[in-house]
């Protein structure tokens, strides 16, 4: 089975600096990676994913994500952020083999830009 | 195209009473899955349905349940409410299980037990 930590429950930064939201995963099996955003009152969207190649994931509003297979990790970052990227972030995994595996989340990350 | 919608947004009921929710996936989706959402719990996992069966589930108890009509709309079910089943729930679907794109969430139906 999967699992997912996300290591920060909440993280507070300044307009313009650079964030990193951390996610490391657990599995026996090769996995599908994604991060996903909520803002307040709405579902999630989908940030980027990660299927297989390229290490480095490039996804929308300028985020992009590192597989690290040996660490089990799957970390977000942006190298400056806007006060409308406050939000809470995602990150989930889902196995890669078969149809039947869900997709199992992390607890969030809520990221707060402050001007 | 139209993304997944999900009725209603919100809405209030009373301990013991029962409520459906319904999902309308994005067309040509053929899979729904259904999460809650808490503060304490955050995502969890309800049930997935493909092709109008019940493909994988969630640890709920039996007062959670779901369908999938054949035009893919999908409902769930909540009977007897309790104060902790206030949540928001949110439907997602995709092309296929465990199809690779991910899911695409709806906005969800907030819940709230009173």
């Amino acid at each position: 089975a999967q699992s997912v930590t996300q290591l920060d429950s909440q993280v507070p930064v300044f307009e313009e600096a650079p964030v990193e939201l951390r996610c490391n995963y657990s599995s026996s099996v090769s996995v599908y990676l994604f991060w996903y955003v909520q803002y307040p009152n709405q579902g999630l969207q989908l940030l980027l994913k990660y299927l297989s190649g390229s290490t480095l994931v490039k996804g929308i509003n300028g985020f992009e994500a590192e597989f690290n297979k040996s660490q089990t990790s799957f970390h977000l970052r942006k190298p400056s952020v806007h006060i409308s990227d406050t939000a809470e972030y995602f990150c989930a995994v889902r196995g890669s083999q078969g149809g039947s595996e869900k997709l199992v989340f992390g607890k969030g990350t809520k990221l707060t830009v402050n001007p | 195209k139209a993304g997944v919608t999900q009725t209603p947004r919100y809405l209030i009921k009373t301990r013991g009473q029962q409520v459906t929710l319904s999902c309308s996936p994005i067309s040509g989706h053929r899979s729904v899955s259904w999460y809650q959402q808490t503060p304490g719990q955050g995502l969890q996992f309800l049930f997935e349905y493909f092709s109008e069966t019940q493909r994988n589930k969630g640890n709920f108890p039996g007062r959670f349940s779901g369908r999938q009509f054949s035009n893919s709309r999908s409902e769930m079910n909540v009977s007897t409410l309790e104060l902790g089943d206030s949540a928001l729930y949110l439907c997602a679907s995709s092309l296929a299980m465990g199809w690779e794109d991910g899911y695409t969430f709806g906005s969800g139906t907030r819940l709230t037990v009173v």
